[in-house]
């Protein structure tokens, strides 16, 4: 059973617009959240997180919201750029909960394009 | 950067071949990771260790072994490749705020 769902596999916006990319959960001990760019050929990078006691992180371009009592996190990305254009993973942790020691649950990904 | 090094990069083996790939980091993390892609399944957790010789299983374990001898190198091992283990194969490291970051990858094909 997925924990972490990113139901959109694939998502165009025009350039200069607003990107936004969603992710839910299911498991209610997640305190972590995280997002990743993947471009082909390279390792995924790392984005931008946000701990389960907030509910907005921003850092530049991107911001991430987090929408704890439906759990529910996106990723949005203003504006967007045609280097944005990659495949972006949502993860989460539940800290040591259960012996997880941390480890990232992903989701599978969505193709972001982003056209000039 | 997370000064993270994978090798090889590439490589093409035969079924019932081992194979080990390495992941070498610089800035002495305890926890490091191997992960798979596959188109439609994201990333999916092998190994993981958080020390020299201590590791646990990950979601996908089954046909590979890992091993850790020093702070700065985690090894993946397929005992005996199969067409099932053609994936490409990332290393990661955790640094202290608890984000895992990510070595280059090594494309893997198992004929």
């Amino acid at each position: 059973d997925q924990q972490v769902k990113q139901n959109s596999p694939s998502l165009s916006v025009q350039e200069g617009r607003i990107s936004i990319l969603n992710c839910d959960y299911t498991n209610s001990m997640f305190d972590y959240f995280l997002w990743y760019k993947k471009y082909p050929a390279e390792g995924p990078t790392f984005l931008i997180s946000i701990s389960s006691i907030k509910d907005k992180n921003e850092d530049g371009r991107f911001t991430v919201f987090l929408n704890k009592s439906a759990k529910h996190l996106s990723l949005h990305i203003v504006p967007s750029q045609p280097g944005d254009s990659a495949v972006y993973f949502c993860a989460a942790s539940a800290g040591n909960y259960g012996g997880s020691q941390g480890n990232l649950i992903f989701g599978k990904g969505t193709k972001l394009s982003v056209k000039p | 950067d997370a000064g993270i090094t994978q090798s090889p990069r590439h490589k093409v083996t035969e079924t019932g071949t081992p194979v080990t790939l390495r992941c070498h980091q610089t800035e002495n993390h305890r926890y490091m990771y191997w992960y798979r892609q596959d188109p439609g399944h994201g990333l999916r957790l092998i190994h993981y260790s958080y020390g020299v010789k201590d590791t646990d299983k990950g979601e996908v374990s089954d046909g590979y072994s890992v091993s850790r001898s020093k702070t700065e190198d985690f090894l993946l091992t397929l005992e005996s490749a199969t067409s099932s283990q053609t994936s490409v194969y990332f290393c990661a490291i955790r640094a202290r705020e608890g984000a895992q970051y990510f070595g280059p990858g090594t494309r893997l094909l198992v004929l």
